[in-house]
């Protein structure tokens, strides 16, 4: 069974740093491409960030380019995403998710997704 | 950016009842349109994908269609489980981006 469990959310200033974690069971973590999507309060669905299944393509959303990494450890079967210079519009759940397709053939259909992680940026 | 607009945003059904969410793109998107459905307090479940395939262990109750930029989500018998938010999505291209969604709620 697939599974997906993120952690990490907190409450933080503003400017402030979080390191959120996707732990992945049930499937062979390093053949997947895997995403973070957010949820603000009461509010819609925003893509962040993609991460090729090899760790060599990282793609972002404009608001969050160049304070946000997203990074990958498949040792650990786990997919990162260091938030720095948080802003109060950060303020989201935070879901990891996996993309469709194995190796190669990877497409951003998100199939399998955690249960999400709440960081909430406020002074 | 692709902007991705649903209509409606908020919908208002009886159990039974036949319903359809339209999503329009703000330029070509072949086919590569997805669907997801999420309750409250829950994480997005995959419905469709690529406009039209239904996925695995989905009811047969759900349908898409559609093509480069307006595509539909079909409920043909309203079930009490389908009152949710629907997000439609595009993988045409970055930015990755989603409709507003669409509330659905019970009459």
């Amino acid at each position: 069974e697939v599974q997906l469990v993120e952690s990490g959310g907190n409450l933080v200033q503003p400017g402030g740093s979080l390191r959120l974690s996707c732990a992945a069971s049930g499937f062979t973590f390093s053949t997947y491409s895997m995403t973070w999507v957010r949820q603000a309060p009461g509010k819609g669905l925003e893509w962040v960030a993609n991460i090729r299944y090899d760790g060599n393509e990282k793609y972002y959303v404009d608001s969050v380019k160049g304070r946000f990494t997203i990074s990958r450890d498949d040792a650990k079967n786990s997919m990162f995403l260091q938030m720095n210079s948080l802003r109060v519009e950060d303020t989201a759940v935070y879901y990891c998710a996996r993309l469709c397709g194995s190796g190669g053939n990877w497409y951003s259909t998100f199939d399998f997704w955690g249960q999400g992680t709440l960081v909430t940026v406020s002074s | 950016d692709i902007q991705l607009t649903q209509s409606p945003s908020f919908l208002s059904a009886s159990v039974g009842d036949r319903v359809t969410i339209t999503c329009r793109a703000s330029q070509g998107i072949s086919s590569h349109l997805v669907w997801y459905q999420q309750k409250p307090g829950k994480a997005p479940k995959l419905l469709i994908d690529a406009a039209s395939t239904l996925q695995s262990g989905v009811p047969s109750r759900f349908s898409g269609s559609g093509s480069g930029t307006e595509f539909t989500l079909t409920i043909s018998s309203l079930q009490p489980e389908d009152f949710a938010t629907y997000y439609c999505q595009q993988r045409t291209r970055y930015p990755i981006t989603f409709g507003q969604g669409t509330r659905l709620e019970i009459k």
